[in-house]
C-alpha cells in the first residue's frame, strides 16, 4: 500500500520561501509511468495544481506559478521536495502531495498539510 | 491551458434520486486523461474515476462516469448518505488542471 506524508513548516512569513517534502513509503519514487505531484487547496475553495514530475527530474508546472516553484525529487529518500518562493497571504492553503498514474489520475494522497502564511 | 467547467455550483437531492454532474472543456481532452474526485470536508479527494469512465478500485457501481472531447458527466445512480460531498473533475490531457466543484448537498 502506497503512502505519502507531506511535512513542512505550517507557518511561513511573507516573502519568504514555503518549503515541504513528501515521503513515499510502500513504493518506490523511481517507479516508471508515474508522475508525483503537488496540488493544493485554499481555504473553502478548489483543487488548484501546482506542478509534477518525474523520476527522470523532468518537471511540468502551472503556468500561474511557474515563476515562483520548484519541484525536486530525491530518490535516495523516497521523496520529492515544493518549494514556493516570495509567498503572501494568497499562498496560504492545504498543500497535498500525490502520486498521478499513466491516466493522469491521483489515487495515492497525503493527508495534507495546512500552510499559513502571516507574520 | 485546457479550462474545465463543472456544473451546477451546487446540487440539491434527496438520498435515492439520481445525480447527474457536467464538466465541460475548454478544449477537446482524451477520453483517457478524464478523471473525477470526491471530497469530503477534512479529507483528502479520492479517485472515483478515470479514464472517463473507468471507477477506481473499491468504488460502488452506483458512480459511472462518461462522455467525449469537451463534455463529460459524472452519473450518481442513487445517491446514499455517505454521497454527499463535493466532486472535481480533472485533466491531464495537456498539463494538468481541475473544475472548480459541484457541491452535492442534502435537499
Amino acid at each position: 500500500q502506497v503512502q505519502l506524508q507531506e511535512s513542512g513548516p505550517g507557518l511561513v512569513k511573507p516573502s519568504q520561501t514555503l518549503a515541504l517534502t513528501c515521503t513515499v513509503s510502500g513504493g518506490s519514487i523511481s517507479s516508471d509511468n508515474y508522475y508525483w505531484t503537488w496540488i493544493r487547496q485554499h481555504p473553502g475553495k478548489g483543487l488548484e495544481w501546482i506542478g509534477y514530475i518525474f523520476h527522470s527530474g523532468s518537471t511540468y508546472y502551472n503556468p500561474s506559478l511557474k515563476s515562483r516553484v520548484t519541484i525536486s525529487v530525491d530518490t535516495s529518500k523516497n521523496q520529492f521536495s515544493l518549494n514556493l518562493t516570495s509567498v503572501t497571504a494568497a499562498d496560504t492553503a492545504v498543500y497535498y502531495c500525490a502520486r498521478g498514474g499513466v491516466t493522469g489520475t491521483t489515487y495515492y494522497w497525503g493527508q495534507g498539510t495546512l500552510v499559513t502564511v502571516s507574520s | 491551458e485546457i479550462v474545465l467547467t463543472q456544473s451546477p455550483g451546487t446540487l440539491s437531492l434527496s438520498p435515492g434520486e439520481r445525480a447527474t454532474l457536467s464538466c465541460r472543456a475548454s478544449q477537446s481532452v482524451s477520453s483517457t486523461y478524464l478523471g473525477w474526485y470526491q471530497q469530503k470536508p477534512g479529507q483528502a479527494p479520492r479517485l472515483l474515476i478515470y479514464g472517463t469512465s473507468s471507477r477506481a478500485p473499491g468504488i460502488p457501481d452506483r458512480f459511472s462516469g462518461s462522455g467525449s472531447g469537451t463534455d463529460f458527466t459524472l452519473t450518481i445512480s442513487r445517491l446514499e448518505p455517505e454521497d454527499f460531498a463535493v466532486y472535481y473533475c480533472q485533466q491531464y490531457g495537456s498539463l494538468l488542471t481541475f473544475g472548480g466543484g459541484t457541491k452535492v448537498e442534502i435537499k
